[in-house]
């Protein structure tokens, strides 16, 4: 069975700093799918970032990029130029690439960011 | 509509009481999961319905548990005699295909909270 790991529970940074969130997973499978989710207060999950497997570059999106480690099975989330709106929860997940029956997603246990003005 | 959307955002109830927990999809979407969050966890898979469906409900802890997409599009998460570990925040998410390649998107989710 797949497994996500999140071992910050909290993170703080400065507005306009650089912040980077760690994840790790456990898998025996070559080909699959990891993401990042935002949750804020609204509860509402919010896709930040998706990165294939079979991909060597790492995944961009504006001020959110991410450290793709494949041997390693490492997965973190950097944010550039942080924002007050980026304070919120953040959820490493991974996904089969040959999801069989199922696409379901499997959530690690959290980082909740906070940012300093 | 322009996103999913859940109803009731909340939910308070009575140990072993009935409850009913509504998701409306994203238009058009053929796919639609269901997860629960309990407090400090992340998501955990429930059902995933593949139209009308079932495809897949190895998620489900217990036979007090039952969801239903008669016509492919909204969905009931139905819970029997509800216990006081039941209390989570449900989430409800849908995807165009539910392909491999598919981004899931999420709905605002229910708490509920039984006493």
């Amino acid at each position: 069975a797949q497994t996500v790991t999140q071992s910050q529970p909290e993170m703080s940074v400065q507005e306009a700093e650089t912040v980077t969130l760690s994840c790790t997973y456990d898998t025996s499978e070559s080909d699959y799918y990891l993401f990042w989710y935002k949750q804020p207060p609204s509860r509402q999950m919010i896709l930040v970032i998706r990165q294939e497997a079979y991909k060597q570059q790492n995944a961009t999106e504006n001020r959110f990029s991410v450290n793709f480690q494949k041997a390693a099975k490492s997965f973190s989330l950097k944010i550039s130029d942080s924002q007050l709106g980026d304070a919120a929860m953040y959820f490493c997940a991974y996904r089969r690439y040959y999801g069989g029956a199922t696409n379901k997603l499997i959530f690690g246990t959290g980082t909740l960011l906070a940012v300093q003005p | 509509g322009a996103g999913v959307s859940q109803t009731p955002s909340n939910k308070v109830t009575e140990k072993g009481k009935y409850v009913e927990l509504r998701c409306d999809p994203i238009s058009g979407h053929t796919a639609l999961y269901w997860y629960r969050q309990s407090l400090g966890q992340g998501p955990e898979f429930l059902i995933y319905f593949q139209g009308t469906g079932a495809a897949d409900d190895s998620g489900l802890p217990n036979d007090r548990f039952f969801a239903v997409r008669p016509e492919g599009s909204v969905s009931t998460l139905k819970i029997q005699r509800t216990e006081r570990g039941d209390s989570a925040v449900y989430l409800c998410a849908s995807s165009p295909t539910g392909s491999n390649t598919d981004t899931q998107y999420f709905g605002p989710g229910t708490r509920l909270t039984v006493l």
